[in-house]
């Protein structure tokens, strides 16, 4: 079945400090790769996302995603963090299915604290 | 155009009612889809459509249906509502062309079953 895991459930960092959160996946074939962003009280925003073509992915707001194909990942970096990143980060796939348009499945998000 | 809406905002229902959840898109879009937002979990799918007329079961389906009758409307019904239920339920649509597949979500509909 297709899944997406996200490996960091809950990251604190300070202000300025860099950051990665990790996401992969479980299928071969082609996909669409997204990351979205909640803050709090807010429905889902797209930070970035990747069809194909140039495997780094530049977002809004600093952000930037690389696909590595052999690893089935796509991680979100950004290299100085602010206080406003504070926030829960989803990374998403989109699995095609064959005559049947595909599924978009979540990973289970990673909730991002930054100190100021 | 208004994009994805969805009503109600905010909702409290007693287990074993039932309900729907409205969702309407404007752009056309043939692809639409449910999910529920839980915590720790991320957002899980329900059901989704291709089209008027078709539709599938997602990651989470037990205790919902869903019908599809027009491009624009995807309503998901909860028939006996347990607190299990008790979520935060988004829905989505995108266009049909191959290779486009990002989603527009809706704002959210809170639900609360006592």
């Amino acid at each position: 079945a297709q899944s997406v895991s996200q490996h960091n459930h809950h990251v604190i960092l300070s202000e300025a400090a860099s950051l990665e959160l990790g996401c992969n996946y479980s299928y071969g074939g082609t996909v669409n790769l997204f990351w979205y962003v909640q803050y709090p009280g807010q429905h889902l925003q797209l930070l970035l996302k990747y069809f194909s073509g140039d495997p780094l992915v530049k977002g809004i707001k600093g952000f930037e995603a690389e696909f590595i194909k052999s690893k089935f990942s796509f991680n979100l970096r950004k290299p100085s963090v602010q206080w406003s990143d504070t926030a829960e980060y989803f990374c998403a796939v989109f699995f095609p299915i064959y005559n049947q348009g595909g599924k978009l499945i979540f990973g289970q998000g990673t909730e991002l604290s930054v100190k100021p | 155009n208004a994009g994805v809406t969805q009503t109600p905002k905010f909702q409290v229902l007693k287990t074993g009612q039932s309900m729907t959840l409205q969702c309407a898109q404007d752009m056309n879009h043939e692809y639409m889809s449910w999910y529920r937002q839980d915590p720790g979990m991320g957002l899980r799918l329900i059901h989704y459509s291709v089209g008027a007329g078709i539709t599938d079961q997602g990651e989470v389906p037990n205790g919902y249906n869903v019908s599809r009758s027009t491009t624009e409307d995807f309503p998901l019904r909860l028939l006996s509502a347990a607190p299990s239920q008790t979520s935060v339920y988004f829905c989505a649509s995108k266009t049909g062309l191959a290779g486009n597949n990002e989603q527009f979500f809706g704002p959210g509909t809170r639900l609360t079953v006592l």
